[in-house]
């Protein structure tokens, strides 16, 4: 089955604690990204990438890192979180950089930082 | 800069009856592709419906259809014969040739009364 996968789907982590969302997609897409959804704010873009090793920052990139060593992973990394990154995020895969590419999105994690 | 605008927070709708959810857009792109997603309270984020800006006739899926009014730059959501199970968030979202992100609006959660 198609899919964008990520883990984990909770978790609650105190501040200052480095964690690590993955994400895979298993449809060999090209362009990976990924969103922080706020109430009231919409998703917003935090990084993306458009293939292997070519990542840049979307509109919200302070406090994570990304990579895309291989084509189907893009794990988003908080080095050193903070309450204000309490979010649901989500990771979104297309099969390449195109106006009429739909995004494929996974399940969402939610994040608490306390 | 590109801009989605949901100018509809909030909607509530009698079962059955049509839905017109609101999406305006901003760009200086002459190619652009507009999306809208449908998030159910589970969380998932749902493809539901594409319009390019050069189709020429708007875009159906069942009971979804995009009214595509280019030179007012609106992409309205129209949902025919309403059902309890669209009571949900709905996004608009549109990416344009040039840039790499994918945008999106607010939303506007909408509500099927029985």
């Amino acid at each position: 089955e198609a899919q964008v996968t990520q883990n984990p789907r909770y978790l609650i982590t105190v501040t200052g604690k480095k964690l690590t969302v993955t994400c895979s997609q298993n449809m060999n897409h090209e362009y990976m990204s990924w969103y922080r959804q706020d109430p009231g704010l919409g998703l917003r873009q935090i990084y993306y990438s458009m293939n292997v090793e070519v990542t840049d920052k979307g509109d919200v990139p302070e406090g994570y890192k990304v990579s895309r060593k291989e084509k189907r992973n893009f794990p988003l990394i908080l080095e050193s979180p903070s309450p204000n990154q309490t979010s649901l995020y989500f990771c979104a895969s297309s099969l390449y950089v195109g106006m009429n590419t739909e995004a494929f999105f996974g399940q969402g994690t939610r994040l608490t930082v306390v | 800069a590109q801009k989605i605008t949901q100018t509809q927070p909030g909607m509530f709708v009698q079962e059955k009856e049509a839905v017109t959810l609101d999406c305006t857009y901003d760009t200086s792109d002459p190619s652009y592709g507009l999306f809208w997603y449908k998030q159910p309270s589970s969380g998932e984020m749902i493809f539901l419906i594409y319009q390019g800006s050069y189709d020429q006739q708007n875009a159906t899926e069942g009971r979804y259809s995009l009214n595509f009014q280019k030179a007012r730059k609106s992409a309205n959501l129209v949902i025919s014969a309403s059902q309890l199970g669209d009571s949900a968030m709905y996004f608009c979202a549109m990416r344009d040739y040039r840039d790499d992100k994918i945008i999106f609006g607010k939303g506007t959660r909408l509500h099927i009364l029985p």
